[in-house]
């Protein structure tokens, strides 16, 4: 059963351009959400955060908007950047401390 | 502050051979998390770690995996025998405690089995 899920395999956006980057999730118990970052070769990195109280929560060039109603989140990057490229996965936290990841969107940005 | 350390990068054995992977994780990390990753998937947990307590081990197969945390530090994950099914990168994270949502993970191994 997948919990969290990412419909968009790949996105390529233009350079300073908007990338927005969608995830779907299930589980009405996550009390927060994630979203990753991850370079070929590396582990995922932790790219910004949303409590399920929250509707949004902004850092710098990200951006996250929660929908409860629609249990669905998004991530923006504005201005989007070549070394933004990479794969996003998006992934919630239940209250006993598990999470779930999507299958992620590969994002590339073209200079 | 070192991140989370995993050796090997990569290994390539043959089927029904054992195989082990080690994590350090980040000191002062009270939580640590092995993950199974195949190809075009999120990461899976395997299992989860409380300290030296393993507190959510519901999908680690049991019958072929193992794995251990002494002392509350450091992690080993084994496979024995492996089978065709387990190629895949392992990764293993940590997180300062159960309240925390942030977890810092290794660069993985990646592992081929023929």
């Amino acid at each position: 059963d997948q919990q969290v899920k990412q419909n968009s395999p790949s996105l390529s956006v233009q350079e300073g351009r908007i990338s927005i980057l969608n995830c779907d999730y299930t589980n009405s118990m996550f009390d927060y959400f994630l979203w990753y970052k991850k370079y070929p070769a590396e582990g995922p990195t932790f790219l910004i955060s949303i409590s399920s109280i929250k509707d949004k929560n902004e850092d710098g060039r990200f951006t996250v908007f929660l929908n409860k109603s629609a249990k669905h989140l998004s991530l923006h990057i504005v201005p989007s950047q070549p070394g933004d490229s990479a794969v996003y996965f998006c992934a919630g936290r239940n209250t006993g401390n598990q999470f779930y990841f999507g299958t992620g969107t590969s994002l590339t940005v073209i200079p | 502050e070192a991140g989370v350390v995993q050796s090997p990068r990569y290994k390539i054995i043959e089927k029904k051979q054992p195989v082990a992977f080690w994590c350090n994780p980040i000191s002062g990390h009270n939580t640590l998390y092995w993950y199974l990753q195949n190809l075009g998937q999120g990461p899976e947990l395997l299992i989860r770690y409380e300290n030296e307590e393993a507190v959510d081990d519901s999908q680690l197969p049991k019958d072929r995996f193992s794995a251990e945390r002494l002392k509350g530090v450091d992690s080993t994950l084994k496979i024995q025998p492996a089978e065709l099914g387990d190629s895949a990168v392992y990764l293993c994270a940590s997180s300062m405690g159960q309240s925390s949502y942030e977890q810092y993970f290794g660069p993985g191994t990646r592992l081929t089995v023929t």
